[in-house]
């Protein structure tokens, strides 16, 4: 069976303080890790695929990279718009349902 | 562009009523659809998806059903609600990674 585990489970950060969220996950065999961005009362916000182990992506000041057994979320001077609960899912090869994590509460304070 | 509408946004409803919950998307064809379910604002809970019209496959067993009568149009429903059916319920669609939220909409169960 699929597992994602998030930790830490809560960051509080200053404003320009950067930091990483990191997502473990086991898998038989993995289609793809996903990363998400929920705002209280919202849908979450799909933020990044990653395919395989080295693979980075990047959008303003967040960085996604993947290794064979966890993500990480790298958060480069953030500000208070980036709090946020940041979501991770995996995809395994053989069907399309995710399975998330239980996320990591990123509150930023100016 | 592509659109995901839920309504309501919210709901109250009193322990033993029906609901009805609907899911339309627009500017894609015949994608998948998913139905979560997410309880004190963490990880979600895959309850049905859908690849075709009338095709659905069911995640967790309990008194809430779907149905795709429409191509983009996804209903999630109960004949009689129950106090632990309270969450926000989350649609997404899908037609080759990644998946893609609606709003949600928020149902207590009183």
């Amino acid at each position: 069976e699929d597992q994602v585990t998030q930790s830490p489970e809560a960051l509080r950060l200053q404003e320009g303080e950067s930091s990483s969220l990191n997502c473990s996950y086991t898998v038989s065999g993995l289609r793809g890790l996903f990363w998400y961005r929920q705002d209280p009362g919202k849908g979450p916000e799909f933020l990044f695929t990653l395919y395989s182990a080295g693979e980075e992506k990047e959008k303003e000041r967040l960085k996604a990279t993947l290794t064979k057994k966890e993500s990480f979320l790298h958060i480069t001077a953030p500000k208070p718009e980036d709090s946020a609960t940041y979501l991770c899912a995996v995809r395994e090869t053989s069907g399309s349902r995710l399975t998330f994590g239980e996320g990591t509460q990123l509150t930023v304070n100016p | 562009s592509q659109t995901i509408h839920q309504w309501p946004a919210t709901l109250v409803q009193p322990v033993g009523s029906p609901l009805s919950l609907e899911c339309t998307v627009e500017g894609t064809s015949n994608p998948n659809l998913y139905w979560y379910r997410q309880a004190a604002g963490r990880g979600l809970q895959l309850l049905f998806y859908s690849v075709g019209i009338g095709q659905i496959s069911s995640e967790v067993p309990q008194n809430l059903s779907a149905s795709r009568p429409q191509d983009r149009q996804f209903i999630l429903s109960s004949k009689k609600l129950l106090l632990s059916d309270s969450g926000f319920y989350l649609c997404a669609w899908s037609t080759r990674d990644e998946q893609f939220f609606g709003p949600g909409t928020r149902l207590t169960v009183l």
